[in-house]
């Protein structure tokens, strides 16, 4: 069975760093794509970008260049989002979740991270 | 990057009803559309993928249709299980977006 273990709530104040995780387990991590979503409070759905473990390929959206960064560590099976500024625009609920193998949609969901971050 | 509107943002609606969530994409994106299924405080569900193919274990009281900039979600008879909020997505050309949801309540 295909699992993803997202890492805790966290609580930060402005202009700390973060990391948050994405841990991928029951299937070959290596060969399948994993991405993350954004869901900012009472909002919809952000595509922030994906990536391959095997080769640690990258694609992320434009809107989040440069905001965020998306790396992954294939010995341990497990996929990161990481800021080194957190402001209070980035308080929201990060999905992780892995693309199918031949297209772009999402198929197996993380339970998602609460990240909030104070002013 | 490709633009998707979904109408209505919000749709009321009883138990038994049919309904219909429409996605428009600013441009063709062929058939390469998903729909996903939220509730609150929940991740969200694949649903359908490739415009019209039912993911496994979805009732087939959902189902997909469209191609090229015009999509949409019908479910045949409401049960208390669906309402929740409606997303589509497209993965035509990085990067891949989402529709800004459509809320599906109770009348």
């Amino acid at each position: 069975e295909v699992q993803l273990v997202q890492s805790g709530a966290e609580v930060k104040k402005a202009g700390e760093s973060l990391k948050i995780s994405c841990k991928g387990s029951g299937y070959n991590f290596a060969g399948y794509w994993i991405g993350w979503v954004r869901q900012m409070p009472g909002k919809g759905l952000e595509w922030m970008g994906i990536i391959y473990p095997g080769d640690s390929d990258l694609r992320v959206s434009p809107s989040f260049q440069g905001q965020v960064s998306i790396s992954v560590d294939k010995s341990i099976n497990t996929a990161s989002l990481q800021w080194t500024s957190l402001k209070a625009s980035d308080t929201a609920m990060y999905y992780c979740a892995t693309l199918h193998h031949t297209n772009g949609y999402f198929e197996h969901w993380g339970q998602g991270t609460q990240v909030t971050v104070s002013s | 990057d490709i633009q998707l509107t979904q109408s209505p943002s919000t749709l009321s609606a009883s138990i038994g009803d049919r309904v219909t969530v429409t996605c428009r994409a600013s441009q063709t994106i062929h058939s390469w559309l998903a729909w996903y299924q939220q509730k609150p405080g929940k991740a969200p569900k694949l649903l359908i993928y490739k415009a019209s193919t039912l993911e496994s274990g979805v009732p087939s009281r959902f189902s997909g249709s469209g191609s090229r900039t015009e999509f949409t979600l019908t479910i045949s008879s409401l049960e208390p299980d669906d309402f929740a909020t409606y997303y589509c997505q497209q993965y035509t050309i990085y990067p891949y977006t989402f529709g800004q949801g459509t809320k599906l309540e109770i009348k």
